[in-house]
């Protein structure tokens, strides 16, 4: 089956800076993949996600992008507010397959 | 944006009760629903998938017996776990997938179970 990892388990940084949380997958037949943030005892929310025939996407201070060759792909928050503070998740599913997820990166954004 | 609930919130219940949950989507048909598990600081563990008017697929090491699911119409599937005991406390979250989503999955709020 699908294998997902993700780095860092934790990340601070100082507000105003760039974020960057990485994931790689293991069945190159993944062609969907989401990213959630899930704050504290809430459900994981939908921020950004990109299909397999897509390089980058961009929505904001938030952009994927997606190496299909290499199998892996990468959030990048820019400008980064304290709001940002919250659990991320990275997924990989096949259309209309059910998701594989990461371990999730703690993001902490210093005021 | 796709809408899903969950019921109750949280429940406390006795070692060897049944309790049922509940996952609706709200304003489009979830032709498929997902059932997670998520402890303290770690990821979402899925514990089955259902499609509507199926059987719901457990992953490996799911007591099927233990979690029953139900998806008896396009806008409701339901867990319940029997038989609980305080092993089985957890934070127990569906999402739904359906007519209008594509593969976007949609997360209910959640459901924090504890077992006395």
């Amino acid at each position: 089956g699908e294998n997902v990892e993700q780095h860092p388990s934790t990340l601070s940084v100082q507000e105003g800076d760039s974020a960057v949380i990485k994931c790689t997958y293991s069945d190159s037949a993944s062609n969907y993949f989401p990213w959630y943030k899930q704050e504290l005892g809430k459900r994981p929310q939908l921020i950004i996600d990109i299909r397999s025939n897509v390089g980058e996407k961009k929505d904001q201070r938030i952009a994927v992008t997606l190496n299909k060759t290499a199998k892996h792909f990468s959030l990048h928050i820019t400008e980064t507010q304290p709001e940002d503070s919250a659990v991320y998740f990275c997924a990989a599913s096949i259309w209309a397959g059910k998701s594989t997820f990461g371990d999730g990166t703690t993001l902490t954004v210093k005021p | 944006g796709a809408v899903v609930s969950q019921h109750p919130s949280w429940v406390i219940c006795k070692s060897g009760t049944s309790v049922k949950i509940e996952c609706r989507s709200l304003d489009f048909q979830a032709t498929t629903m997902f059932w997670y598990r998520q402890f303290p600081k770690q990821s979402l563990m899925l514990m089955a998938t259902s499609n509507e008017g199926s059987k719901a697929t457990y992953e490996q090491g799911v007591e099927k017996d233990k979690f029953l699911i139900n998806h008896a119409s396009l806008t409701l599937s339901t867990l319940t776990v029997t038989s609980a005991h305080p092993e089985d406390s957890s934070f127990y979250i569906c999402s739904a997938r359906g007519y209008g989503t594509q593969e976007t999955q949609y997360f209910g709020p959640g459901t924090r179970l504890l077992v006395l």
